[in-house]
């Protein structure tokens, strides 16, 4: 069992590209969960998916940002034109459930700059 | 808004003794998570503890529940160097399908 993936671990992009960040979940786990992590911060709620689905989109900021989580394939966090204060950690967390009742599983993260 | 608070911010002891941590929240729960980050590297799930849980033991982890002053704590005994880490709780507000972490509390453990 490989537990959540992300990849790239590392992710530089100059100011105005777009970065894309990938999360597999746990084999088996069908809830996705993609939060920010500030220098020094805890995390930040940005969206939760389940296949196919936007469950809450609550915390995206509404430009620039997007996630999906395909029927096949990892859930994709776009940023687009992406600025300086974009640059942070970016967790992807799964659960086979609903997180809220058995706990999430964390992903190791991508560190995002922008230079 | 957070939801969850951890209090002290920064904590810092002898390897040894013992760690405890505080957690507030705002609103009512279903239940409450602590996890722990390591630099650098993803969260841990540590344990969960329900609404109607009071206390819950876990290792050298013990962890308390008072819905009624809406605060947890997580004690952590006889502390080693490899417990250095971010500790964070997390909560659901009721209604929410989603974990509200807090700003964490940052442990270091000297040896």
């Amino acid at each position: 069992n490989a537990g959540v993936m992300q990849n790239p671990r590392h992710l530089v992009r100059r100011r105005g590209q777009e970065a894309r960040l990938r999360c597999s979940p746990m084999k088996g786990h069908s809830h996705v969960y993609w939060y920010r992590q500030l220098p020094e911060e805890g995390l930040k709620f940005m969206v939760y998916l389940q296949k196919e689905n936007i469950i809450d989109e609550s915390g995206m900021p509404k430009e620039r940002f997007s996630a999906e989580f395909p029927k096949e394939g990892p859930s994709i966090l776009r940023i687009q034109q992406v600025v300086r204060g974009d640059s942070a950690a970016y967790f992807c967390a799964s659960s086979p459930r609903e997180g809220i009742y058995y706990g999430y599983t964390f992903g190791s993260g991508t560190r995002l700059t922008v230079v | 808004s957070q939801q969850g608070e951890e209090d002290p911010q920064a904590l810092s002891i002898q390897e040894g003794e013992n760690a405890t941590m505080n957690c507030s929240y705002k609103t009512s729960i279903n239940n409450l998570q602590w996890y722990r980050q390591n630099s650098g590297r993803g969260l841990v799930h540590l344990i969960l503890i329900r609404s109607n849980e009071r206390e819950k033991h876990s290792g050298r982890l013990r962890v308390t529940l008072d819905t009624s002053k809406k605060s947890s704590s997580l004690l952590i005994t006889a502390s080693r160097a490899a417990d250095t880490a971010s500790y964070f709780c997390a909560t659901d507000a009721r209604g929410a399908q989603k974990l509200v972490f807090g700003q964490g509390t940052r442990l270091t453990i000297n040896p």
